[in-house]
């Protein structure tokens, strides 16, 4: 079956533009995470949804880092006026009710230059 | 706060070595603990999970036993080989009050190579 998709799998940006990522959880999976990891690091938690709601957005670095999940499905996350700093692989991941374990995708490779 | 801390290599073993990888963490509650491993060109995946002290964790010849008095979760393979070159991660769960979140916290990984 579909795993956790993510697209693009690469985005190259300048520093101060705008760009979104995202994310395509694993149908039925109510839980979605999103997680960054910088080069030579673990992930880091960012954001969870329970269904549409962002019902724990305490890893979000500052107010240029937003997510959404309108219909409880698809998520994206929008980072806005783009810092190098944000360069970083950026992981979604799903999980079930039932299970608990969290499916992770391929990642979105980001870039700023 | 919670973190977790572990071996960050990168560590060169050859075929049919042991293999100790020592991961420690720290918690404010009951941690799950896991062990996450990233294949060359893939996605992360779960290796092996344990849930309560003394539990054992067991896949694909790893094993981690969750030891609460030392807070450590230890990833240990006997005989690795070539298809285990990949990086290891350790991490931890904590059920959150905070709408059910159980966030991951990630060890920083550890690069493993195994030589034919």
């Amino acid at each position: 079956g579909a795993g956790v998709s993510q697209t693009p799998s690469n985005k190259v940006t300048e520093k101060g533009k705008y760009v979104e990522l995202r994310c395509d959880p694993i149908s039925g999976h109510t839980a979605l995470y999103w997680y960054r990891q910088s080069l030579g690091q673990g992930p880091e938690f960012l954001i969870y949804f329970q269904g549409t709601g962002a019902a724990d957005d305490s890893g979000l670095p500052n107010d240029r880092f937003f997510a959404v999940r309108p219909e409880g499905s698809v998520s994206t996350l929008k980072i806005q006026r783009t810092e190098r700093g944000d360069s970083a692989v950026y992981l979604c991941a799903s999980s079930s009710l039932d299970s608990r374990e969290q499916f992770f995708g391929p990642g979105t490779r980001l870039t700023v230059l | 706060g919670n973190s977790v801390t572990q071996m960050e290599g990168p560590v060169t073993l050859s075929e049919e070595a042991f293999l100790t990888i020592n991961c420690t963490y720290t918690a404010t509650g009951y941690p799950s603990l896991f062990w996450y491993v990233q294949y060359p060109g893939e996605g992360l995946q779960l290796l092996l999970k344990a849930t309560k002290a003394d539990d054992k964790g067991s896949n694909k010849g790893f094993e981690a036993t969750y030891r609460k008095e030392t807070t450590s979760f230890h990833l240990e393979k006997g005989s690795v080989q070539v298809s285990d070159s990949a990086v290891y991660f350790c991490a931890l769960s904590l059920l959150s009050d905070q709408g059910g979140s159980e966030k991951l916290v990630f060890g920083k990984g550890m690069k493993l190579t195994v030589n034919p």
